[in-house]
């Protein structure tokens, strides 16, 4: 039943160690979203595709970077990832038939 | 450009009293208006929407919102919380049509429910 689903639910990475957080749906919807939610703040956009087309926050650091090979799959990848980064991850999809966004359970990234 | 503004980070309350989280937003554009809840390690899950049809909303688990444009706002409640209600509650904005996509949250604001 799960519809956005993310993996792993948990990941622990090293300093400067790349690393990549995978996001998959089974609802078909064109726009995907990727935010990273610091312990008690929002969630923060960092970009989201609609179809192929890729949109970048302006303030989305270049150490983070996203993939989409298809409609179902989009992938977070952090190059370096600082202390700074460690964070819940989260994806979310969206059609534009329907105004709300889909969330998936999220990845807590932990960074030593 | 759209924002939400969040009054009180932490709201408490007793088991079986009115919830009342308030949410104010900013669109220079029709709003759609979202609440999100949000239990701890988990993803945010959609309670209730206001999509320009009926200005009071009901939502899952019996919450409700009213959409009042002249005040700008868009507060949560419950007649009555529930323990199980314990949880982080999101506001958010998204521009009403056209190809604005974002979803723009405010800031969050933590429930505790006292038995």
């Amino acid at each position: 039943d799960a519809m956005v689903i993310q993996n792993p639910r948990y990941q622990v990475t090293q300093f400067g160690k790349p690393v990549t957080l995978s996001c998959s749906q089974t609802l078909n919807h064109n726009v995907m979203y990727w935010y990273q939610q610091k312990s008690s703040q929002a969630p923060k956009l960092l970009f989201h595709y609609y179809d192929k087309d890729f949109n970048n926050e302006a303030d989305t650091p270049d150490n983070f970077q996203s993939r989409r090979p298809n409609t179902s799959f989009c992938f977070l990848d952090i190059r370096s990832p600082g202390l700074g980064d460690a964070a819940m991850y989260l994806c979310a999809t969206k059609t534009t038939a329907l105004p709300e966004a889909f969330f998936g359970q999220g990845t807590r990234l932990t960074v030593v | 450009a759209q924002s939400v503004t969040q009054l009180g980070s932490h709201v408490s309350v007793s088991e079986g009293a009115l919830v009342l989280l308030r949410c104010n937003y900013s669109s220079s554009v029709p709003p759609y208006l979202f609440w999100y809840v949000q239990y701890p390690n988990q993803g945010l899950q959609l309670l209730l929407k206001y999509t320009s049809a009926a200005t009071l909303v009901k939502g899952i688990n019996g919450f409700e919102a009213e959409f009042k444009k002249s005040e700008t706002s868009f507060h949560l409640t419950k007649p009555s919380a529930h323990m199980s209600d314990a949880a982080e509650y999101f506001c958010a904005v998204s521009a009403y049509g056209g190809s604005n996509y974002k979803l723009t949250f405010g800031k969050g604001t933590l429930l505790t429910v006292n038995p």
